[in-house]
């Protein structure tokens, strides 16, 4: 089975503190993902990885940003946490090309909140 | 803005009753797929739609794909308290550079199906 394993489930964070989500995959795939997931408004994407050392902003990279310095790793850092960035954090991971039955597959999501 | 618009956005419903929701753009799919969320869970596939006017049934669950491919929906026949969760669209988009295709995902569509 295809696991993508978030560190950490639940964190609090104060206001300005450095904050880093890690996410693991072990099925040597080359796409890596971070969304945010808030009520009404879906997955949003704020960062994706193709490849290692490369990255490319989603929708909302704002107050983000990602390192992928190996393949089955990829950390969403946020530089200084802020209350608006209090949410949930999904990490997903995919082959690189999608064909009808393919998917990416998430991980179990990591709660945020920043006080 | 979303998209992709999902409606409705919160349903409750009693046990046995049928259901429908739908997800609809502006703009032409490639290929669509529908995704189930469970609480403290990521998002799993459920199905991938490719073809306009294109219906695929998984157990109770019917997909549909918009002969235009602008829109689909999912019915629910005889819901059970199992098919509780978050409901997901997803437009699979074309390839990025070298990123391969990505997911865009509506708000999503919450469903509680009472006993």
């Amino acid at each position: 089975d295809v696991k993508v394993t978030q560190s950490s489930r639940y964190l609090v964070k104060r206001t300005g503190e450095k904050v880093f989500l890690e996410c693991v995959q072990d099925m040597d795939h080359e796409n890596m993902f971070w969304y945010r997931q808030d009520p009404g408004l879906g997955l949003r994407l704020i960062y994706f990885s193709y490849d290692v050392k490369m990255k490319e902003k989603g929708d909302i990279p704002e107050g983000y940003s990602v390192s992928r310095e190996k393949k089955e790793r990829f950390s969403l850092i946020l530089e200084s946490a802020s209350t608006n960035q209090t949410s949930m954090y999904l990490c997903a991971s995919g082959a690189r090309q999608f064909f009808s039955g393919n998917t990416i597959y998430f991980g179990e999501g990591s709660w945020l909140t920043v006080v | 803005t979303q998209l992709l618009e999902q409606s409705p956005q919160f349903l409750s419903i009693q046990e046995g009753e049928n259901l429908t929701v739908y997800c609809n753009s502006s703009s032409v799919f490639s290929s669509l797929q529908w995704y189930r969320q469970e609480p403290g869970e990521g998002p799993v596939l459920l199905v991938t739609v490719v073809t306009g006017g294109e219906v695929k049934k998984l157990k109770r669950l019917t997909f549909q794909f918009g002969d235009a491919r602008k829109d689909s929906s999912l019915h629910i026949t005889a819901a059970q308290p199992g098919d509780t969760g978050l409901y997901l669209c997803a437009r699979v988009s074309p390839p990025i550079r070298n990123a391969g295709n990505m997911l865009t995902f509506g708000g999503g569509t919450r469903l509680m199906v009472k006993p």
